[in-house]
C-alpha cells in the first residue's frame, strides 16, 4: 500500500522560503511512472495544483505560481519537495502531495493526509 | 475566467438525490473532469472521471454505486442517489488543460454538500 506524508516548519515567517517534503513508503518514487505533485488548500476555500514532477525529474508549474516554486526529488529517493520563495499570508493553506499515475486517464490516486502551513511573522 | 466553475453549495434531504454541476469555460466542451470528494478533515479521494460521453474508466476504490455521472455540452454533473450522511462533503472537479511544458491542472472552487 502507497503512502504519502508531508513534512516541514508549521510556520514560516512573511519573505522567506516554504520548505517541504513528502516521504513516499510502499514504493519507490523513482521505479514506474507516476507524476508527483503538490497541491495546496487555503482554509475554506477549493484545492490548487501547485505543480509535479516526473519520475525523470522533468516539472511542471502552475503559471500563477511559477516563479517562486521549485520542484524537486529529494536526497533520498523516496522523497520530493516544494520551496516556494517570497512567501505571503495568501501562501498560508495545507499543502497536499499527490500521485498520479502518467497514463491516460489516469487521476491523483494517492494523496498525503496534508500539512498546514502559516505565514505569519 | 476560470476553466471550470461550481456552485459554492448544494443539499438534500436524507435518502434523496443531489447532481452537482461543473461547468467548462467555453471552448473547452472536449474536456474530462475528475470528481474529488473531500469529507470534513481528509484530503480528498477520487470519486470518478467524466467527459461528455459520460464516465470515463472506472470509479475509484470504494465510491458506491449510489454515485453515477453525466456529461452534456460544457457541463459535468455528479449525482449521488440516495444520498447518506457519509456524503456530507465537498465535491470538487479538476482537470488537465494545456499539454507538454503548458501542463497545467486545473481545479473549480468546489461544491459543499449538506444532507439535511
Amino acid at each position: 500500500q502507497v503512502q504519502l506524508q508531508e513534512s516541514g516548519p508549521g510556520l514560516v515567517k512573511p519573505s522567506q522560503t516554504l520548505s517541504l517534503t513528502c516521504t513516499v513508503s510502499g514504493g519507490s518514487i523513482s521505479s514506474g511512472s507516476y507524476y508527483w505533485s503538490w497541491i495546496r488548500q487555503p482554509a475554506g476555500k477549493g484545492l490548487e495544483w501547485i505543480g509535479r514532477i516526473y519520475t525523470s525529474g522533468s516539472t511542471n508549474y502552475n503559471p500563477s505560481l511559477k516563479s517562486r516554486v521549485t520542484i524537486s526529488v529529494g536526497m533520498s529517493k523516496n522523497q520530493f519537495s516544494l520551496k516556494l520563495s517570497s512567501v505571503t499570508a495568501a501562501d498560508t493553506a495545507v499543502y497536499y502531495c499527490a500521485r498520479r499515475d502518467v497514463r491516460s486517464g489516469s487521476y491523483f490516486d494517492y494523496w498525503g493526509q496534508g500539512t498546514l502551513v502559516t505565514v505569519s511573522s | 475566467q476560470s476553466v471550470l466553475t461550481q456552485p459554492p453549495s448544494a443539499s438534500a434531504s436524507l435518502g434523496a438525490s443531489v447532481t452537482l454541476t461543473c461547468t467548462l469555460s467555453s471552448g473547452y466542451s472536449n474536456y474530462k473532469v475528475d470528481w474529488y470528494q473531500q469529507r470534513p478533515g481528509k484530503g480528498p479521494r477520487f470519486v470518478m472521471r467524466v467527459g461528455a460521453g459520460g464516465i470515463v474508466g472506472s470509479k475509484g476504490d470504494g465510491i458506491p454505486d449510489r454515485f453515477s455521472v453525466l456529461g452534456s455540452g460544457l457541463n459535468r454533473y455528479l449525482t449521488i442517489k440516495n444520498i447518506q450522511e457519509e456524503d456530507e462533503s465537498d465535491y470538487h472537479c479538476g482537470a488537465d488543460h494545456g499539454s507538454g511544458s503548458n501542463f497545467v491542472y486545473v481545479f473549480g472552487t468546489g461544491t459543499k454538500v449538506t444532507v439535511l
